[in-house]
């Protein structure tokens, strides 16, 4: 168990539609990070949040979006869902900014997206 | 042309093999060397981590960095059915002011009894 959790475990909507997935880091973390792994792309980093502020962006496309919250839980909002949407999304988590570089992220279950 | 290729595989080797997995990279500002674990319907699970180039040691996971030649790989001696699980490649460095980090597509492996 690496510490971070992330709910639902499963979601099914149609298309169209608008979902949040939620993430609680470990116990000390202060960035989260936002991934998306599917067959075809693999894992795709999609955005970071450090201490409650925006500190990277990835493959993130702009009906995605993020927060973190000041108890550094995260949601990741997805709205005018496709069906190319539908992945398995990670939740990671690390002590710091990762400015150093190479910082370990410990990564959730994950919240597997299906759209209709 | 992807920063990352990893052979998505599948390799399937005998239990007791030695199992060699790989990845090359185009970016030379990589200097954090990573790899993950992932079992079915898990999320990623760190397994080695070194920096920059040579060798790192542990139990029977050994993983290996060549920067000059821009590749990596990790070595699984005395490979066990628990090995069985899809190793995804990793790598980082300083972009912008923040860590980015970039995955290989991950190769399935599977250890037979």
């Amino acid at each position: 168990d690496s510490g971070v959790t992330q709910t639902p475990k499963h979601l099914i909507t149609a298309t169209g539609q608008r979902v949040t997935l939620r993430c609680s880091p470990r116990s000390g973390d202060l960035s989260v990070y936002w991934y998306q792994q599917s067959l075809d792309q693999g894992l795709q980093f999609l955005i970071q949040y450090y201490n409650g502020e925006e500190r990277a962006k990835g493959n993130i496309l702009e009906r995605f979006s993020a927060q973190q919250f000041p108890d550094l839980h995260s949601e990741l909002n997805l709205s005018s869902l496709e069906l190319g949407d539908s992945a398995l999304y990670f939740c990671a988590s690390s002590v710091g900014h990762g400015l150093a570089g190479g910082e370990t992220q410990y990564f959730g279950p994950g919240t597997r997206l299906l759209v209709l | 042309q992807k920063e990352v290729e990893q052979d998505p595989g599948p390799l399937s080797v005998p239990e007791g093999a030695i199992v060699s997995l790989n990845c090359t990279y185009s970016n030379s500002a990589f200097q954090y060397f990573m790899w993950y674990r992932q079992y079915s319907r898990k999320g990623p699970e760190l397994l080695m981590y070194t920096y920059s180039s040579g060798n790192k040691e542990d139990g029977r996971f050994t993983a290996q960095v060549d920067k000059s030649s821009k590749y990596i790989s990790l070595f699984i001696r005395d490979s066990q059915p628990s090995d069985s699980a899809t190793y995804l490649c990793a790598m980082s460095a300083s972009f912008q002011g923040a860590q980015k980090l970039v995955f290989g597509q991950g190769t399935r492996l599977t250890i037979n009894p």
